[in-house]
């Protein structure tokens, strides 16, 4: 069975620093990951995923995640945070065994930026 | 191209009750999934329609259930409403054209039970 964790609930960072929010899977063969990132009071929105190639996944609004195999991570990164950065994210894993193999979301990440 | 769309928006309901949610995915997406959010349990897998047909589903009870429209349109019905299903049920709909197919999510429709 696939399954994702993020183990922090919350974290905090003072604008303009980097950001890291920590994600990590498990699934039998080659991962598809995701990242999605929610507002409140709206639908997830995403951000990046991880299919195959560059181990450096590039997505919207300057988020970054870089996949780990031996460490089975997929951490969501930007190097500077903004107050509008904000939300609630979401990393999310599919199996790639194919045909209607659901998503598991982890239980999210509140993300605090600090004026 | 206009995103996902739900309908209502919010609902309130009391016990007993059942209710029927709708979504429309973006053109020309075939799939619709059906996922329910709670502060307690996070986001849960409901079901996967493809074609008018289910093709996956979570563990809920049967009270939870849906179809899908030959436009690909879905609804998801909840009969006999509990205080527990108080939630933001999503929807997201995504193209069909391999597992790492981006599922793009609605704004939800926001479900309160009496």
């Amino acid at each position: 069975a696939q399954s994702v964790a993020q183990p922090e609930d919350q974290v905090n960072v003072a604008e303009g620093n980097p950001l890291t929010v920590k994600c990590t899977y498990s699934v039998s063969g080659n991962p598809y990951l995701f990242w999605y990132v929610q507002y409140p009071n709206r639908g997830l929105q995403f951000l990046l995923k991880y299919i195959t190639g560059d181990n450096l996944v590039k997505g919207s609004y300057g988020f970054e995640a870089e996949f780990n195999k031996s460490q089975t991570s997929f951490h969501l990164k930007k190097p500077s945070a903004l107050v509008s950065d904000s939300a609630l994210y979401f990393c999310a894993v599919r199996d790639p065994s194919g045909g209607y193999q659901k998503v598991t979301f982890g239980t999210g990440t509140k993300l605090q930026v600090i004026p | 191209k206009a995103g996902v769309t739900q309908t209502p928006r919010y609902l309130i309901k009391t016990r007993g009750q059942q209710v029927t949610l709708s979504c429309s995915p973006i053109s020309g997406h075939r799939s619709v999934s059906w996922y329910q959010q709670t502060p307690g349990q996070g986001l849960q897998f409901l079901f996967e329609y493809f074609s008018e047909t289910q093709r996956n589903k979570g563990n809920f009870p049967g009270r939870f259930s849906g179809r899908q429209f030959s436009n690909s349109r879905s609804e998801m019905n909840v009969s006999t409403l509990e205080l527990g299903d108080s939630a933001l049920y999503l929807c997201a709909s995504r193209v069909v054209g391999g597992a790492g197919d981006t599922q793009y999510f609605g704004p939800g429709t926001r479900l309160t039970v009496l």
